[in-house]
């Protein structure tokens, strides 16, 4: 069955960084756009990043643009999230996503389809 | 920015319909999901492409979506489906959720 496995969260002081780390298995991982979306306590979830199957094409939302950088190793079935000047509103659970995907006329409509247990990250001095 | 707009709360009696909206400009051109998140749990695909159901999910939940309102509708409510739902579509390359819905079951 399909499983993903986040890991790399922990306690991290503003302005420093950390790297997510997501270990899929029970999919074609090199056939599969991977997302990382958050969730701050008691929040609301928010996407923060996408990677296309083969990591020619890289979404991100606006408030991490410029500090965050998904990337991906289909060799290794992993995804990562580098996290640079880390701020206290990135505090949240972060999880893994797997897309799918369904032929259109014209072109593919993707979604997020299987979520991973999520990694906390918390940023406080 | 493309916004996405859910109720924070909507009740049902069990084995009575419930309806949760999700309403954003234009929202019928695009294509919607549904979430579903239990307390401690990572959310769940319930529904996507509007209105199809992954397998697995029980024929009880549907979705619709038209003008600027998607709608997802679980029939005959069961005390297991209270959980927070939250829609999701897409606008110029990023994924936009709705603030998420609590639904109650009493």
């Amino acid at each position: 069955q399909v499983q993903l496995v986040e890991s790399g969260g922990g306690v991290v002081q503003p302005g420093r960084s950390l790297r997510l780390s997501c270990a899929a298995s029970g999919f074609s991982f090199s056939n599969s756009g991977m997302h990382w979306v958050r969730q701050a306590p008691g929040k609301g979830l928010e996407w923060v990043a996408v990677m296309s199957y083969d990591g020619r094409n890289k979404y991100y939302v606006d408030s991490v643009k410029g500090r965050v950088t998904i990337s991906r190793d289909n060799s290794r079935n992993r995804v990562y999230l580098q996290m640079n000047s880390l701020r206290g509103e990135d505090t949240a659970v972060y999880y893994c996503v797997k897309d799918d995907e369904v032929k259109l006329r014209r072109g593919y409509y993707y979604y997020m389809d299987v979520w991973g247990k999520g990694t906390t990250v918390t940023v406080s001095s | 920015s493309y916004e996405l707009t859910q109720p924070p709360s909507v009740s049902v009696s069990p084995g009575q319909t419930a309806s949760i909206t999700c309403s954003g400009d234009k929202l019928g051109d695009k294509y919607v999901c549904w979430y579903q998140q239990k307390p401690g749990q990572s959310p769940v695909l319930v529904i996507y492409q509007d209105t199809m159901r992954p397998s697995g999910i029980p024929e009880r939940f549907s979705g619709s979506n038209s003008g600027n309102t998607a709608t997802l509708t679980i029939r005959g409510t069961q005390a297991m489906d209270e959980a927070d739902y939250y829609c999701q579509a897409w606008d110029s390359s990023t994924a936009i959720f709705g603030g998420g819905t609590k639904l109650t079951v009493l």
